[in-house]
């Protein structure tokens, strides 16, 4: 059984379109975050849910929209794609903040 | 704002060689965590160091601590051709909502 699963792990779309990615932990945890890699192997904090709550909430353009139905899945939705939202995109969850985060395999973006 | 800094940027030793890496740090830290990424994969915890810790120790892996200086460094000991990764350090700021702060990762070439 997989900790972490976040579906696709590939998505090839067109600019201007909407996508989303979804992302589950069985593991408990009250923690659940999505992280932005670019190129470069950068890996850059997008948001944090504590409990379905939004408490990290980094400077991302608000074409970005998580959304937590429960703590168990922190899906991430993104309005009309453009190029440089290219990237490799990371789901991970920890007991709390600031613990061990457990990550997922990461969903490949390219957007044409 | 991304505070923590691994250096080298990257490293490339022979299988049996020892690696060591370093990650300094801005400001006070709850802990500091290792992390490896292989290629393609999500990141995978490898060892957590509490502020008031100055070593651990986890099979090959050799973490220390120094908060006066505000660094760490991971060592690798034997390494094999399967550490060929790359290696992140983050690290648990007091206060800051409890997020990590990610370095900007050490890749690590080890030659069989």
């Amino acid at each position: 059984d997989t900790a972490v699963s976040q579906t696709p792990k590939y998505l090839v779309t067109q600019m201007g379109n909407d996508k989303s990615i979804k992302c589950e932990q069985n593991l408990g945890h009250d923690t659940m975050y999505w992280y932005k890699q670019d190129s470069k192997k950068f890996l850059k904090i997008m948001f944090s849910y504590n409990n379905k709550e939004l408490i990290i909430n980094e400077t991302v353009p608000n074409r970005f929209s998580p959304k937590s139905p429960d703590k168990a899945h922190l899906n991430l939705h993104i309005n009309s794609l453009e190029l440089g939202d290219s990237a490799v995109y990371f789901c991970a969850s920890s007991q709390d903040p600031g613990n061990i985060q457990y990550f997922g395999a990461g969903t490949r973006l390219s957007v044409l | 704002s991304q505070q923590g800094e691994e250096d080298p940027q990257a490293l490339s030793i022979q299988e049996g060689e020892n690696a060591t890496m370093n990650c300094s740090y801005k400001t006070s830290i709850n802990n500091l965590q290792w992390y490896r990424q292989n290629s393609g994969r999500g990141l995978v915890h490898l060892i957590l160091i509490r502020s008031n810790e100055r070593e651990k120790h986890s099979g090959r892996l050799r973490v220390t601590l120094d908060t006066s200086k505000k660094s760490s460094s991971l060592l690798i000991t034997a390494s094999r051709a399967a550490d060929t990764a790359s290696y992140f350090c983050a690290t648990d700021n007091a206060g800051n909502n409890r997020k990590l702060i990610w370095g900007l990762g050490t890749s690590l070439a080890v030659n069989p």
